[in-house]
């Protein structure tokens, strides 16, 4: 079944770490999305992608970083420059019209101890 | 430039009817509608673009008044399935940039 599959569910990391979440989809869509949701709020854009090589900064960019290599995988990675990294990340990708339905992967949660 | 929902939170008894609203100081093209359950991934309900359609999905549907930059959610006869929190995310014309509204959370109750 094609989706949107998030790696890992939940992280822990101690502070000053670097962490890795990894977002791949089989839906064969150009255009990737990070969100970040903290408890209580909506989701807040990270970064964006509407092709392969090409990535747009979000409205809360600032500590993150992210690559588009291949057309399926869309990594966020969390620096240590990222003062409250602790949420719940999604990742969402979208098909060909740009104003089309987001398919959501199922989140990872990050903890910083 | 993130659209403002209202209400925050409703708290609904199962039968009983709920409006959501989602307005934007910018023009919008479109305007997608999630239900979010807790912990896990939202789900998409809906969309309507530009020109004031309205849409149905059983017994919940939407409206877009393009005019007034506003979308409405109805639940009518609510189920406690619709219990969660309802997210309106809204695009400008050729953006690609989904924003998203804070939310309403929505419980309803036997």
């Amino acid at each position: 079944d094609g989706g949107i599959t998030q790696s890992p569910k939940y992280l822990f990391r101690k502070e000053g770490q670097n962490v890795t979440l990894s977002c791949e989809q089989n839906l064969n869509h150009d255009a990737m999305y990070w969100y970040r949701q903290d408890p209580g709020q909506g989701l807040r854009l990270i970064y964006y992608s509407q092709i392969v090589n090409d990535f747009q900064k979000g409205d809360i960019a600032e500590g993150y970083s992210v690559s588009r290599e291949k057309k399926e995988s869309f990594p966020l990675t969390v620096t240590s420059a990222q003062k409250n990294p602790t949420a719940f990340y999604l990742c969402a990708s979208r098909g060909t019209s740009w104003w089309g339905e987001l398919f959501f992967g199922e989140g990872s949660r990050l903890t910083v101890l | 430039q993130q659209p403002v929902q209202s209400p925050q939170a409703v708290i609904l008894r199962e039968g009983e009817d709920a409006v959501i609203n989602c307005s934007s100081s910018k023009a919008l093209y479109s305007v997608h509608w999630y239900r979010q359950k807790h912990g896990e991934a939202p789900v998409f309900l809906m969309i309507l673009l530009k020109g004031g359609e309205q849409k149905g999905h059983e017994k919940i549907s939407a409206s877009f008044n393009e005019k007034k930059q506003q979308s409405s959610l109805y639940l009518t006869a609510s189920q406690l399935s619709y219990s969660g929190t309802y997210f309106c995310g809204t695009e400008n014309v050729g953006g690609f940039k989904t924003i998203f509204g804070a939310g309403t959370r929505l419980f309803v109750k036997a």
